[in-house]
């Protein structure tokens, strides 16, 4: 069974910086390409991060770029997300979401539970 | 970059009706990048449809995609009591790469 279980999420002050971790298991890590999304208190789904197996390439949506990085452990099976220069719109639930190719296709298709960034003072 | 537009907001049935869910892009995409997804409250979102046709595992046949070009469709056959919840549309861009999502539609019981 596919599982993606986040962590790291909490309460931290503008300007501040938290690092969020998503373990996966029931499937070969290291073939998945992964992302984040986001979604705020009561709104829709946003797009975050993109990362390939490899690692090699990596995605970020405008609103985030240049503050997190995406990164991964293929030998941990592990998937990351580094949240610098917080701000109170990046308050959210974050979910670690698996990439899908299949039949031509491209989505996403297991999603974790997700955890809570709130950024306030 | 692509904008999705879901339509309606909100759609108040009862169950045994048949949902009809639009979601209508800026800009032509590609069938094989739309997909559909249903989220309940304090769960995280669950894959429908992809490939604007295609159901993903585990999904019941009364869940249908359909659309080309810019216009979709999320057709819900007879509502069961456990579909009631906010469904959302994405597609895939390549250039720049990335996911985009309509602001969602909440099915809610008349």
């Amino acid at each position: 069974e596919v599982q993606l279980v986040e962590s790291g999420g909490g309460l931290v002050q503008p300007g501040g910086s938290l690092r969020l971790s998503c373990a996966a298991s029931g499937f070969t890590f290291s073939s998945y390409e992964m992302n984040w999304v986001r979604q705020a208190p009561g709104k829709g789904l946003e797009w975050v991060s993109y990362i390939s197996s490899s690692g090699s390439t990596i995605y970020y949506a405008d609103s985030v770029k240049g503050r997190f990085t995406i990164s991964r452990d293929n030998a941990k099976n592990s998937l990351y997300l580094q949240m610098n220069s917080l701000r109170a719109e990046d308050t959210a639930v974050y979910y670690c979401a698996r990439d899908f190719g299949g039949e031509g296709a491209r989505t996403t298709d297991y999603w974790g539970q997700g955890t809570l960034v709130t950024v306030s003072s | 970059e692509i904008v999705l537009t879901q339509s309606p907001g909100t759609l108040s049935l009862s169950p045994g009706e048949r949902a009809t869910l639009s979601c209508r892009a800026s800009q032509s995409v590609s069938s094989s990048y739309l997909a559909w997804y249903q989220q309940k409250p304090g769960q995280a979102p669950r894959l429908l449809i992809y490939g604007a046709s295609s159901r993903a595992t585990g999904i019941p046949d009364r869940f249908s995609g359909s659309g080309s070009g810019t216009d979709f469709t999320l057709t819900i056959s007879r509502l069961e009591p456990e579909d009631f919840a906010v469904y959302y549309c994405q597609q895939y861009g390549s250039s720049p790469r990335m996911y985009t999502f309509g602001q969602g539609t909440k099915l809610e019981i008349k």
